[in-house]
C-alpha cells in the first residue's frame, strides 16, 4: 500500500498521560500536514512541514503539542499532559511540491484519540 | 476558526437527483478543493479549481468558483446512494503552508 499510513488507529489514554502518534507519508511527498477533526466538524489545521522544516503552526496548538519530522520522512505528533478536550481524530496528509496538478492532499485514515 | 463555510449543513435527496452544495470563504486563495469523507473513512480529494478558473468538470462533478463573491459550488449530477458522505471545501493560501476546511455538508442519497 503506497498511501499515507498512521499509527495507532485508536488510542485511549487517561487524562494527564502523554501520547505520540506517527504518520508515514507517501514517499517522495515533501509536504506534510497535521489536522484535528472533531465530530461534525471539518479538519482543523495544526501544523505543516516542508521536508524536515516545520514552517507553520496553528495558534490553536498549545505548548503541550509538539510535532517533528526528522529527515523529512515520517512525522510524529506528541501531546503531553492530555486533557479531555484533546479527544478527537488526528489526521495526517501529505502532498508533493506544488506543480501544475499537485496541490491535492492525500489523507491517512487518522488516529482517534479518546482521553478519559 | 474555519475559513470556509458550507451550505447547507445537511442535504437529503433521492437517488438520481442532483445535489448542490455551496462554500464561502474569507480571504484571497490560490485554489479551492472539494473533499469527500464517508462515514468512518478518510478524506478523499475530489476536484480542484484554481483562482483563475470559473468552472471545472470531472465525471458527474461540476465545480464553479466566483472569486468576487468568495464562493464556490459543487454540483453532483445523477446522484447515487454511494455518494452519501460529508463534503468539505478547502482553500489554500498562496504558499500552501496552510489549508482551511469548512464545516461540511452532510449529503444523504436515498435509494
Amino acid at each position: 500500500d503506497t498511501g499515507v499510513s498512521q499509527d495507532p488507529r485508536h488510542k485511549i489514554t487517561k487524562r494527564g498521560q502523554n501520547v505520540t502518534f506517527r504518520c508515514d507519508p507517501i514517499s517522495e511527498h515533501n509536504r506534510l500536514y497535521w489536522y484535528r477533526q472533531t465530530l461534525g466538524q471539518g479538519p482543523e489545521f495544526l501544523t505543516y512541514f516542508q521536508n524536515e522544516a516545520q514552517l507553520e503552526k496553528s495558534r490553536l496548538l498549545s505548548d503541550r503539542f509538539s510535532a517533528e519530522r526528522p529527515k523529512g520522512s515520517f512525522s510524529t505528533l506528541e501531546i503531553q499532559r492530555t486533557e479531555q478536550g484533546d479527544s478527537a481524530m488526528y489526521l495526517c496528509a501529505s502532498s508533493p511540491s506544488p506543480g501544475r496538478d499537485s496541490y491535492e492532499q492525500y489523507f491517512g485514515p487518522g488516529t482517534r484519540l479518546t482521553v478519559t | 476558526s474555519q475559513q470556509g463555510e458550507e451550505d447547507p449543513q445537511a442535504l437529503s435527496i433521492q437517488e438520481g437527483e442532483n445535489a448542490t452544495m455551496n462554500c464561502s470563504y474569507k480571504t484571497s486563495i490560490n485554489n479551492l478543493q472539494w473533499y469527500r469523507q464517508n462515514s468512518g473513512r478518510g478524506l478523499v480529494h475530489l476536484i480542484l479549481i484554481r483562482s483563475n478558473e470559473r468552472e471545472k468538470h470531472s465525471g458527474r462533478l461540476r465545480v464553479t468558483l466566483d472569486t468576487s463573491k468568495k464562493s464556490s459550488s459543487l454540483l453532483i449530477t445523477a446522484s447515487r446512494a454511494a455518494d452519501t458522505a460529508s463534503y468539505f471545501c478547502a482553500t489554500a493560501r498562496y504558499n500552501f503552508n496552510k489549508f482551511y476546511f469548512g464545516s461540511g455538508t452532510k449529503l444523504n442519497v436515498k435509494p
